[in-house]
Formats: structure tokens, sequence, C-alpha cells
């Protein structure tokens, strides 16, 4: 079966910097997404990965290991704005070439001052 | 904002009932993908739509069915409704369908439906 693993919860201060882990066990892989999604709002694109190595954005940056079945997002600097939860997607091609994708259960960042 | 659009924000109805949720794809998507988020649950993909046609389901109840118009909007009805359907309903819609390139998929407000 599919399978993606991230932790529940996290908390970090203000101005630091945070590491978020996903893991995979799936077949068909085709790219892994994250997605911001504040609290009973839409979630948000922040990065794609389908090579490995880091994928930088701002503030944001995005690695993927496909050998591991590994992924992190990094957060820098920080801000109470940041507090949400994020989701690690895989994206999983099947037969006839279209594509699904299936979300982790997500991980709640709290930012304290 | 991601341009998806869905109504209403918000459903209140009583159980056994039926409901209408609709999406409007950002200009120029022809996918329309549909999820359900229960409380404090991940994301569970329901179904997908590609220019009218049915692409690909998840673990879509039987009671539940969509459809994709012409136009590209697409509904999601909800029949013989129970408790445990309250949760946020979200539609997302990407270019195209296709792997080799995976579309990003962006989300609609999400639809709240509270089963009383």
């Amino acid at each position: 079966g599919q399978n993606i693993d991230q932790p529940t919860e996290m908390t970090a201060t203000e101005g630091a910097i945070v590491q978020i882990n996903c893991t995979y066990q799936t077949s068909g892989f085709n790219g892994l997404f994250w997605y911001q999604q504040h609290a009973g709002e839409a979630p948000t694109f922040l990065s794609y990965n389908v090579l490995d190595g880091l994928e930088e954005k701002g503030r944001f940056s995005s690695f993927l290991s496909r050998s591991k079945g590994y992924s992190y997002l990094l957060l820098k600097e920080l801000q109470m704005k940041d507090s949400a939860s994020y989701l690690c997607a895989v994206s999983l091609q099947f037969s006839g070439g279209y594509n699904k994708l299936i979300f982790g259960a997500g991980t709640r960042l709290a930012v304290h001052p | 904002d991601s341009g998806v659009t869905q109504t209403p924000k918000h459903l209140i109805t009583a159980t056994g009932q039926r409901v209408t949720l609709r999406c409007s794809p950002r200009s120029g998507d022809l996918s329309v993908y549909w999820y359900q988020q229960s409380l404090d649950q991940g994301l569970q993909f329901l179904i997908q739509y590609y220019n009218g046609e049915e692409r690909a389901k998840g673990n879509i109840l039987e009671r539940f069915s969509a459809q994709q118009f012409p136009d590209l909007h697409s509904e999601l009805n909800l029949s013989s409704l129970e408790l445990g359907d309250s949760a946020l309903y979200f539609c997302a819609s990407s270019v195209g369908w296709r792997g080799g390139g995976t579309d990003t998929q962006y989300f609609g407000p999400g639809t709240r439906l509270t089963v009383l």
C-alpha cells in the first residue's frame, strides 16, 4: 500500500529554523509536494520536487531523496504567521498516465515568540 | 486567492438529506479534484475529472457522486448524509492530468459541511 509519515506536531521559536520531515513508501512515485494549510483554510502550494536535491524558494526550501523515500521542508527565519499545518503529498502515476496525490496527515507547527 | 471558487462556504443539514457542492476551476484548468478533510485528519482524495470525464477515483462512498459540466465547473453530490460526513470538502484544479510533469493542484476555499 501507500504510506506517508510526518511528525504530528512541532514547535519552534520566532526567527529560528525548523525542518519538517516526510518519509514515504509508495509505488509509481512521480514527485512530492509540500502544502501549507492554516486552520480551516485551503492548502496552498509551497514546493514541488521530482529530482533528488534541494529546491530553494525564499525562506522555504524542500529536499528530496528518492532512494531513501525521504523529503524535508526547511523553514528559515520563522515568523508567527508560519504557524500552520504542513502537508507532504506524494504524486503517484497510474496506468493510463493519470496522477493521484496522496497526502500525509500533516505536521502542525506552532511558532512561539 | 488560488482562483478556484467553491460554494457554499458553509452548509448545515440533517442526517438522511442530500446536498450539492459546487466548484469552479481556475481559468484554463481542465482537471478538477475533490477531497474530504475530517477533523484532525488528512486530506482524502475522492475523485478527479478531466475535461468532463472521470479520470481517477479514491475513497469515495457510493452515496457520493460527482460530475464535471461542459463549462468545466464541477458538482459533488452527497446523499443519505450521516453524522460522519461532517467535514471540509475541498475542490482543487490543475491544467491537465498526464504525468511527466505533474500538474500542481490549486485548492479552493472549501465547503464546511455539518450534518446534525
